[in-house]
């Protein structure tokens, strides 16, 4: 089983649509959460942390489950700019990142 | 831009060959790490380097090997190489317990 499991997609959804990802993670130990974002044949840039309380960023908004052991990411009014895939990643103490596979999405005119 | 700079971009190596790849962290980083992108994976965690010490290192053979450097830049070496070994290699560099942020990565096709 991977440590961090994600929907691969493709998401196919139309501009302004509301999408959400979800994530869960087999290590209970986990620590730190985050969404990464990746453009094609690009390095992942950090999107948002994410903190059981839920926290907000503009159109994003990102929630944790620590019991659940369950991630999840909501874009709200999607953008043709938002098209990309999106990594789940947690960590542990030691701080190397561990990435899911990732999910793709895809939004049209 | 992160400031983070990798070479070579791009380099094709057959079965076997050593391959050398490297990195420049950002100013007032002294940590820096590698992952492995393979083609529609997530990166996967090689190594990572602390003030020139090797201090994590993830599910990977000895042929994966490395070096900080005193100014923090970095080397992954990778010797005996297989066809698996072709990817995307990704080198992040972070202040102690800080962010990381990802050079545009190396990319690597093994033939």
């Amino acid at each position: 089983r991977k440590e961090v499991e994600q929907d691969p997609g493709p998401f196919n959804v139309p501009e302004g649509a509301t999408v959400a990802f979800n994530c869960t993670y087999s290590n209970s130990a986990s620590q730190s959460f985050f969404w990464y974002r990746q453009d094609c044949r690009k390095e992942p840039k950090l999107l948002m942390s994410v903190y059981s309380s839920g926290n907000e960023d503009g159109r994003f908004t990102a929630q944790l489950n620590r019991a659940s052991q369950y991630i999840s990411l909501l874009i709200r009014d999607s953008k043709l700019s938002d098209s990309a895939t999106y990594l789940c990643v947690v960590t542990t103490g030691r701080r190397a990142l561990t990435f899911g596979s990732g999910t793709r999405l895809q939004v049209q005119p | 831009e992160t400031g983070v700079t990798q070479s070579p971009t791009h380099l094709i190596k057959t079965r076997g060959q050593q391959v050398t790849l490297r990195c420049s962290s950002q100013s007032g980083h002294n940590t820096v790490s590698w992952y492995q992108q393979a083609l529609g994976q997530g990166p996967q965690f090689i190594f990572q380097y602390y003030r020139e010490e090797e201090n994590g290192r993830g599910n990977f053979p000895p042929r994966f090997s490395g070096l900080q450097f005193p100014n923090y830049s970095s080397e992954l070496n990778v010797n005996a190489l297989e066809l698996d070994d072709s990817a995307l290699y990704l080198c992040a560099s972070s202040p102690e317990g800080g962010e990381l942020f990802f050079g545009e990565g190396s990319r690597l096709t093994v033939l």
